[in-house]
């Protein structure tokens, strides 16, 4: 059964710091990793996807990595800024094992970050 | 540009009510889903539809009814309302259930007494 695990649980950094935030998954029959951010008390808002076949994808300050042999994936922010402050979910699409997909998302259980100015 | 919407963003509810989520998207997208989040839990599947008149169980559909019969809409019924339905609802959409990037609703808040 497919898990994702995201650590650290919590973290906190000062302003302008750059940072890493690490999820792992167990099986790596999967189709695409997505990373979301989610504020207090509102949806989740699509940071990046990185498909089975990429290694990495980049939009802005954010920077997504994907190693599907060893089941990791990082989402590294640069400079960092209050405003960065959110839960931050990874989720896999898994890849069924007779081909074809359920078409959900297996979640990890995020990891809230605090940058403080 | 309105993505998912879903309805209402807060309900309190009586033990053994019934009442329906609303869910729609204007990206005609053929795969919608439910989640719920729980504290400690993450995000669970309840019920799935890859497309009209076609939709599947989750991870956690006990409780829950869904229908499929326009590309726009995916509700959610809750049969029968009890304590351990108080969550918060997610529905979500994507082009299809495979490779295809996946975008969420705002969220219900649900609160069963």
């Amino acid at each position: 059964k497919q898990e994702v695990t995201q650590i650290p649980a919590a973290l906190s950094v000062p302003e302008g710091e750059n940072l890493v935030l690490n999820c792992s998954f167990t099986d790596s029959a999967i189709y695409n990793l997505q990373w979301f951010r989610q504020d207090p008390g509102k949806g989740l808002t699509s940071l990046l996807l990185i498909q089975s076949s990429q290694r990495e994808q980049t939009s802005g300050r954010l920077n997504a990595s994907l190693d599907k042999s060893s089941g990791r994936s990082t989402l590294y922010i640069a400079a960092s800024q209050p405003g960065d402050s959110a839960t931050y979910l990874c989720a896999v699409r898994p890849r069924l094992r007779y081909g074809g997909s359920q078409g959900n998302l297996i979640f990890g259980k995020g990891t809230k970050l605090s940058v403080k100015p | 540009n309105a993505g998912v919407t879903q309805t209402p963003k807060f309900q309190v509810l009586k033990t053994g009510q019934s009442m329906t989520l609303q869910c729609a998207q204007d990206m005609n997208h053929e795969y919608m889903s439910w989640y719920r989040q729980d504290p400690g839990m993450g995000l669970r599947l309840i019920h799935y539809s890859v497309g009209a008149g076609i939709t599947d169980q989750g991870e956690v559909p006990n409780g829950y009814n869904v229908s499929r019969s326009t590309t726009e809409d995916f509700p959610l019924r809750l049969l029968s309302a009890a304590p351990s339905q108080t969550s918060v609802y997610f529905c979500a959409s994507s082009y299809d259930f495979e490779d295809t990037e996946a975008f969420f609703g705002q969220g219900t808040r649900l609160t069963v007494v």
